[in-house]
């Protein structure tokens, strides 16, 4: 089955830098790739995703790459705020059928003021 | 529109009592899952529903058991709690293919 990896597990940041978050996929048929954030004592919430006919995709500050050569793919964050501080999850499936992702462990991401 | 709601949001159990966790969605969507969140486990996967009327076992699924009981329910019951099922459950749903949506959680102590 797929295997995701994530790293790094703790990322600490000052405010204004920019955080980078890669995973890395097992199974190459895996062609749907999202990230997901949660805050503390909340639900986890979609933030960005990707397919794999495109190898980037922006929505205003968060980036997401994907490499589908090297099976990796990676969140940017730039401008870090300290509301960006929480735990994110990458994830990969395969559309089509029933769609049973592969989370990573995730990436606890501490901005500091 | 409620997405998908949880209930209880937080239970008390003793070893060997049971339990049921409820989840109800209202997008329309044909799967359904439960996980559980341990610090350092990330999301595992308990059960999942692909579409009304099928279940299928994941990651974790032993001392779980889980019933599809319409396309909007799906519930997960502990038949007899353990210490280490302590933990966080979520319930998540998606259209087929697509972004889960999770619930808010309900925590779960088993002492």
């Amino acid at each position: 089955g797929e295997n995701v990896e994530q790293h790094p597990s703790t990322l600490s940041v000052q405010e204004g830098d920019s955080a980078v978050i890669k995973c890395t996929y097992s199974d190459s048929a895996s062609n749907y790739f999202p990230w997901y954030k949660q805050e503390l004592g909340k639900r986890p919430q979609l933030i960005i995703d990707i397919r794999s006919n495109v190898g980037e995709k922006k929505d205003q500050r968060i980036a997401v790459t994907l490499n589908k050569t090297a099976k990796h793919f990676s969140l940017h964050i730039t401008e870090t705020q300290p509301e960006d501080s929480a735990v994110y999850f990458c994830a990969a499936s395969k559309q089509g059928g029933s769609y049973i992702p592969t989370f990573g462990r995730g990436t606890s991401l501490i901005v500091h003021p | 529109n409620a997405g998908v709601t949880q209930t209880p949001k937080f239970q008390v159990l003793k070893t060997g009592q049971s339990m049921t966790l409820q989840c109800a969605q209202d997008m329309n969507h044909n799967s359904m899952y439960w996980y559980r969140q341990d610090p350092g486990m990330g999301l595992r996967l308990i059960y999942y529903s692909a579409s009304e009327g099928t279940t299928d076992k994941g990651e974790v699924p032993n001392g779980y058991n889980v019933s599809r009981l319409n396309k909007r329910e799906f519930s997960l019951r502990l038949e007899s709690a353990a210490p280490s099922q302590t933990s966080v459950y979520f319930c998540a749903s998606s259209a087929l293919s697509e972004t889960q949506y999770f619930g808010p959680g309900t925590r779960l102590l088993v002492l």
